[in-house]
């Protein structure tokens, strides 16, 4: 059971928009930055987005992410097949001194 | 460039300890944090704990009473020993650099560890 909550799998057909959510607590995503990161098969996690909304350099503006409150969400928009892939959301959380890890959503093109 | 690299027998015995140690190049591990993760296999990644400066740590509290994480800043590595693993202790299992923005950016490739007798 994940401290952060996302939803297992999502799915849309190339050139559609998605969104993937994110749920936590106070003590986590309400008073902390979040990092989603994108996990494809054989390589290591890739940084999305950084500090709720902040994307680094050489990651497409085809992915955002937003904050309200206690929950976060990652938009992706102009599927491509290339974006198939688990995206997880991450946070520190206050109240455990600890990072804590949604379960990971599987994005099925 | 950073690099990563885990090392660490691939199999472990039940109520073993299981010992990996994460070879750090291209920079100091007196700066930015140190931290292990693990996925075990089909399930999600989960942070396992995290050292820096002068050997502080942090940890997941669901391992907390297991793992005991450490650094040799002379070589350049830092270690982490799971006492008393089961077989939900098999996974792939990576050293992670955090950066001072708190991203995890550079990642070893992964060592797969299975826990069976």
């Amino acid at each position: 059971q994940s401290v952060l909550t996302q939803p297992p799998s999502v799915s849309a057909t190339p050139g559609q928009r998605v969104t993937i959510s994110c749920s936590g607590s106070t003590s986590n995503i309400g008073r902390n930055y979040v990092y989603w990161y994108q996990h494809l098969p054989g390589t290591t996690p890739k940084l999305l987005i950084y500090r709720n909304n902040q994307r680094p350099s050489g990651v497409p503006d085809r992915f955002s992410g937003s904050k309200s409150g206690t929950s976060v969400s990652l938009a992706i928009s102009g599927l491509r097949s290339e974006d198939e892939a688990d995206y997880y959301c991450a946070a520190w959380d206050d109240s455990v001194t600890a990072w804590v890890f949604g379960g990971g959503t599987k994005l099925a093109v | 460039q950073v690099q990563l690299q885990e090392s660490g027998p691939g199999l472990v015995k039940p109520s073993e300890t299981l010992s990996l140690t994460c070879i750090v190049s291209g920079e100091s591990i007196g700066h930015y944090y140190w931290s292990w993760l693990r996925q075990p296999a089909g399930k999600g990644l989960e942070w396992i704990g995290r050292i820096f400066k002068k050997g502080n740590t942090n940890y997941n509290p669901s391992l907390k009473s297991r793992v005991t994480l450490s650094m040799d800043t002379s070589k350049n590595l830092f270690s982490m020993n799971l006492t008393s693993v089961t077989a939900a202790d098999t996974a792939v299992y990576y050293c992670v650099r955090q950066d001072y923005n708190e991203v995890f950016d550079y990642w070893g490739q992964g060592a797969r560890v299975t826990v069976s007798s």
